[in-house]
């Protein structure tokens, strides 16, 4: 069965800085997606970046970059410029269409500090 | 276009009863699927509906049910609660299936007492 690993359960980043956090996951499939998503005290889960394992260039989206390592399963997202808004519960998911359903890891916390 | 939309917000139930939680997908969108989320277990996936046809079941026993209708719309629902099912039910959708991006709805608490 597929897992998906976050190792840090919170994380702190000031404002302005660069944080990255974790992802590691567990597959025998060769074609599958990774996503981050970010979950907000309203508690909506809100798509922050896609990545498609057969791509090899990494994912990015304004502030938000990947470092997709296939080899490894290894998945981490940068956030550039942290703003308060970016405080959230962001969870790394996976899904593959064999299987056909989403494993999220457990999350990370991330706080932003004036 | 109106986002995925979950009814109702909150609610709470007492052990032994039974709830119906209900999902309305992006237009257009023909999957939907079902997540519980609890401080303890995270995020667990527990059904996927396409076009009418449940397409994956998560481990969840047979207490938990779903169904969705020809206009996409799902509902999903919990017999014969339990203390343990106290949650945030988190539904979302996608247009081919999961493998595309997934839209969330803002979930339904449910507190069983």
């Amino acid at each position: 069965a597929q897992t998906v690993t976050q190792s840090q359960p919170e994380m702190s980043v000031q404002e302005a800085e660069t944080v990255t956090l974790s992802c590691t996951y567990d597959t025998s499939e060769s074609d599958y997606y990774l996503f981050w998503y970010k979950q907000p005290p309203s508690r909506q889960m809100i798509l922050v970046i896609r990545q498609e394992a057969y791509k090899q260039q990494n994912a990015t989206e304004n502030r938000f970059s990947v470092n997709f390592q296939k080899a490894a399963k290894s998945f981490s997202l940068k956030i550039s410029d942290s703003q308060l808004g970016d405080a959230a519960m962001y969870f790394c998911a996976y899904y593959n269409n064999y299987g056909q359903n989403f494993v999220f890891g457990p999350g990370t916390r991330l706080s932003v500090l004036p | 276009k109106a986002g995925v939309t979950q009814t109702p917000r909150y609610l709470i139930k007492t052990r032994g009863q039974q709830v119906t939680l209900s999902c309305s997908p992006i237009s257009g969108h023909r999957s939907v699927s079902w997540y519980q989320q609890t401080p303890g277990q995270g995020l667990q996936f527990l059904f996927e509906y396409f076009s009418e046809t449940q397409r994956n079941k998560g481990n969840f026993p047979g207490r938990f049910s779903g169904r969705q209708f020809s206009n996409s719309r799902s509902e999903m629902n919990v017999s014969t609660l339990e203390l343990g099912d106290s949650a945030l039910y988190l539904c979302a959708s996608s247009f081919l299936g999961s493998g595309n991006t997934i839209y969330f709805g803002e979930g339904s608490w449910l507190t069983v007492v």
